[in-house]
């Protein structure tokens, strides 16, 4: 079993959708999750960071973690075609292990 | 800009030679990752060094190799290179394990 598993998409959405993101994770040891961006051929870029399980806001992304679900979640509200490009699930703790990512295309 | 300096940006090169990546860690992170990321695929972790030594390994070829300087700047190095090994390399830099993982832009390699 992967420690980080990832819906690969591609996810399609008009501007201004919410869109939602989803990873599961295998190992509750740990507890450090993160969100990049990748734009194409790009270096990821670091979203959001969380520990534990609940909500964090930043601007229009949320990032959420349900610790008895072992799920992870970005949302992204009020889409903008900017927002196109690859999104990275990642645990941390012992190791970072990465989702596969999910291509988002955000169409004006 | 996320700090981490990955140089250089492009490389072409051909089958059978050695080539050197270098990255420059954020300034306070003791450790760096390098990754491996080919067409259309996910991050391939190749190793790890924290504070000059080796803490993990990953998928990393017999033929691939790495260190950390005193200084905390990091070369990858790939030898008797293969078509196969065309892709993306990046490194990254934490200041611990679970911590905060930043990317550089990578240095995109091309064998031909």
């Amino acid at each position: 079993q992967k420690e980080v598993e990832q819906d690969p998409g591609p996810l399609s959405v008009p501007e201004g959708a919410i869109v939602s993101l989803n990873c599961t994770y295998s190992n509750s040891a740990f507890q450090y999750f993160m969100w990049y961006r990748q734009y194409s051929r790009k270096g990821p870029e670091l979203l959001m960071y969380t520990y534990s399980s609940g909500n964090k806001e930043d601007g229009r992304f949320t990032a959420q973690v349900d610790k008895s679900s072992k799920y992870i979640s970005l949302f992204i509200r009020d889409s903008q075609p900017s927002d196109s490009a690859t999104y990275l699930c990642a645990r941390g703790g012992n190791q970072f292990y990465f989702g596969t990512g999910t291509s988002l295309t955000v169409i004006p | 800009d996320s700090g981490v300096t990955q140089t250089p940006k492009h490389l072409i090169t051909a089958t059978g030679q050695r080539v050197t990546l270098r990255c420059s860690p954020r300034s306070g992170d003791l450790s760096v990752y390098w990754y491996q990321q080919s067409l259309d695929q996910g991050l391939q972790f190749l190793i790890q060094y924290y504070n000059g030594e080796e803490r993990a390994k990953g998928n990393i070829l017999e033929r691939f190799s790495a260190q950390q300087f005193p200084d905390l700047h990091s070369e990858l190095n790939l030898s008797s290179l293969e078509l196969g090994d065309s892709a993306l390399y990046f490194c990254a830099s934490s200041k611990r394990t679970a911590g905060e993982l930043f990317f550089g832009e990578g240095s995109r390699l091309t064998v031909l």
